[in-house]
């Protein structure tokens, strides 16, 4: 079965580095996601993208986020300098119908900033 | 601002027993999904509904949507241990295609045998 990927699984980076979360969304999906869970909280949304581009973003994705499609299947969220509170679990998601919206969350991608 | 809410936060309950999660939230739609989420790992699309007076059902499982009391319940039946996880509801309130998806706090079920 068709599955969203995410790598890191795990990132650790200082507080100031910029990183990058990769996501290789299903194949014939065309609606793109980025959510972030702090830990013990709820899922909140960052960002949605089609037809290469953004078409939503929250207040929680300001100019340190960045997200990108860099080729037919990668699926990436840039944080230029990273803070104590960016510190959560990402996840990437995607879903083939905007209309039914049925998003398929991959693993996630825990960043650790110290 | 939609507000989302999930009761209970916690449930614990034995096996073999019944029980229901609710959702409410503030702004009309009628997408509403649930998900499951394991300690430490992803969250798992358990059911789309999409129309008010909609229902599924899977396994012990079965979810509902009213969306002119803008509720939407989970209700679990015959519990079973491997039942035991966190369930989330997400609502779609947008105007286009693809829109964000806002959840609840979740509702952190255990199940004892």
């Amino acid at each position: 079965e068709p599955e969203v990927t995410q790598t890191p699984s795990h990132q650790v980076t200082q507080m100031g580095q910029e990183v990058i979360l990769r996501c290789v969304p299903i194949s014939n999906h065309l609606y793109f996601y980025w959510y972030r869970q702090i830990l013990g909280q709820k899922v909140e949304f960052l960002v949605s993208f089609y037809n290469n581009e953004i078409s939503e973003k929250s207040e929680i994705f300001d100019d340190q986020f960045s997200v990108e499609r860099p080729d037919g299947s990668n699926f990436t969220l840039k944080i230029r300098s990273t803070k104590l509170e960016d510190s959560a679990m990402y996840f990437c998601a995607s879903s083939e119908s905007g209309v039914i919206n049925e998003q398929f969350f991959g693993p996630g991608t825990r960043l650790t900033v110290l | 601002e939609l507000k989302v809410e999930q009761n209970p936060l916690f449930l614990s309950m034995q096996e073999g027993k019944n029980y229901t999660i609710y959702c409410n939230y503030s702004t009309t739609s009628d997408r509403l999904y649930w998900y499951r989420q394991d300690p430490g790992k992803s969250l798992e699309s358990l059911f789309v509904l999409l129309s008010n007076g909609a229902v599924k059902q899977e396994g012990r499982l079965m979810a509902s949507l009213d969306t002119k009391a803008r509720l939407s319940t989970l209700h679990i039946t015959a519990a079973v241990h491997d039942l035991s996880a966190t369930y989330f509801c997400a609502v779609d309130i947008g105007e286009t295609s693809g829109s964000r998806l806002t959840f609840g706090e979740g509702t952190q079920l255990t199940v004892n045998p």
